[in-house]
Parts: structure tokens; sequence; C-alpha cells
């Protein structure tokens, strides 16, 4: 079955560090993939997409591009600031499947100044 | 335009005791989700609902149950709370007919049961 597999947490780096969080995916047909942030005590918002393969989404100083032969969609920042500080999921969906979503177990990604 | 909505925030139970949690969205979706959220788990689909009045199970379906009330509302029943269903529970809702097929989510409610 479809299935995300993302780095444990949690990532802790310094103001202006460049972050990688790493994502690979299980999946049988061609899904969409996304990365989404949970700040503290919220839902999830969407930070970033990409449906086909070599796509490159990008939002925020933030940007994934879709593997298709690594099965990869690696989360990037050059410079990450105190406020980046929350958990990151990344997630595939399966849109031949009533666009049901897989979603990976969260990396939280602390940044001190 | 208030996305997805969902009610109560925050609610503590004793075991057996039973709610509905509530979750509306207004952007026109015709497809809705329940997820709840475990420390270290991810996010796991409990229903969701292609359709107004269709509902399926999804990953962890087991003592809960759902209504789709409407094309905006999507309800989640706990019917004898037990201390496992602690969780955030999380209402989600998509447009499938688009090329970006995202899902939206509302704020989630934290749910203790005692």
């Amino acid at each position: 079955g479809d299935s995300v597999t993302q780095m444990e947490g949690p990532v802790t780096l310094s103001e202006e560090a460049f972050l990688t969080i790493n994502c690979t995916y299980t999946a049988t047909g061609y899904p969409s993939l996304f990365w989404y942030v949970q700040y503290p005590g919220e839902g999830l918002q969407l930070l970033l997409k990409a449906t086909k393969a070599d796509d490159k989404g990008s939002n925020k100083g933030f940007e994934a591009t879709y593997r298709k032969e690594t099965t990869s969609f690696h989360l990037e920042k050059g410079s990450v600031q105190v406020s980046d500080s929350a958990v990151y999921f990344c997630a595939l969906s399966d849109l031949g499947n009533f666009n049901k979503f897989y979603f990976g177990s969260g990396t939280k990604l602390n940044v001190k100044p | 335009n208030a996305g997805v909505t969902q009610t109560p925030k925050f609610q503590v139970l004793k075991t057996g005791q039973s709610m509905t949690l509530q979750c509306a969205q207004d952007m026109n979706h015709n497809s809705m989700y329940w997820y709840r959220q475990d420390p270290g788990m991810g996010l796991r689909l409990i229903y969701y609902s292609a359709s107004e009045g269709t509902t399926d199970k999804g990953e962890v379906p087991n003592g809960y149950n759902v209504s789709r009330l409407n094309k905006r509302e999507f309800s989640l029943r706990l019917e004898s709370a037990a201390p496992s269903q602690t969780s955030v529970y999380f209402c989600a809702s998509s447009d499938t007919s688009g090329a970006y097929n995202e899902q939206f989510f509302g704020p989630g409610t934290r749910l203790t049961v005692l």
C-alpha cells in the first residue's frame, strides 16, 4: 500500500542554518506530494505541493522537488529562522482513491537564536 | 470565508460517555475526512466521505461512527469513550475535481478520556 517515511526528529538548528528534512514514499500510482506545517496548538497548514515528477514546490523560502527515480520529496530551506520552529509533515495523496492522504510521522524542528 | 471549523476545541470525558465532534466547511468541497493525531504517529485516517451521502472506513475506524449531514457538515461520534481515544482530532476537506487536491484542515479538537 501507499506510505510515507520521513526522518525522525527533533531536528535542532541555529538560526540561518541550512535545513533538510528527508521524505521518501511508496505508491502504486502517480501521487501528488505535499509538505504541511503544524505550529503549536494549531491545525496543519499546507506549505508546498507538487503534482508530477520533477515538479518543484516552493513557499516562504522552503523548496522540495518531486523525484520519481528516488521516490523522494525532501524539504529544504537555505536559512532557517526561529519562526520556522514547528512540526513538518510529508504526505502523499491518491487522487484515484478518493484523495486519501498518507502522512509521515512528522519531524519537529527547533531553531535556536 | 472561515475554511474548516471544528467544535468543541477541548473536551474531557469519562470512560463510557458519548460525544459528537462537529465539523463544517464553507469551501464547497465534495470530500471530507476525520483524522486522529497521536505523538510519534502522524495523522491516521478514521473515516472519510467522498461525497454527500457516502462514508467509508479509514485506517482506524473502531469505536467511531460518522455522519455526512450535508455537503458542508461531517460529524464524528464516540458512542462509549475509552482512554485509548485520548487524542487530537482533525477534520479536513478537499475538492477532488481539480488538479491541486490538497486537504484543508480545521484547528482540531483536543479530547481527553479519563
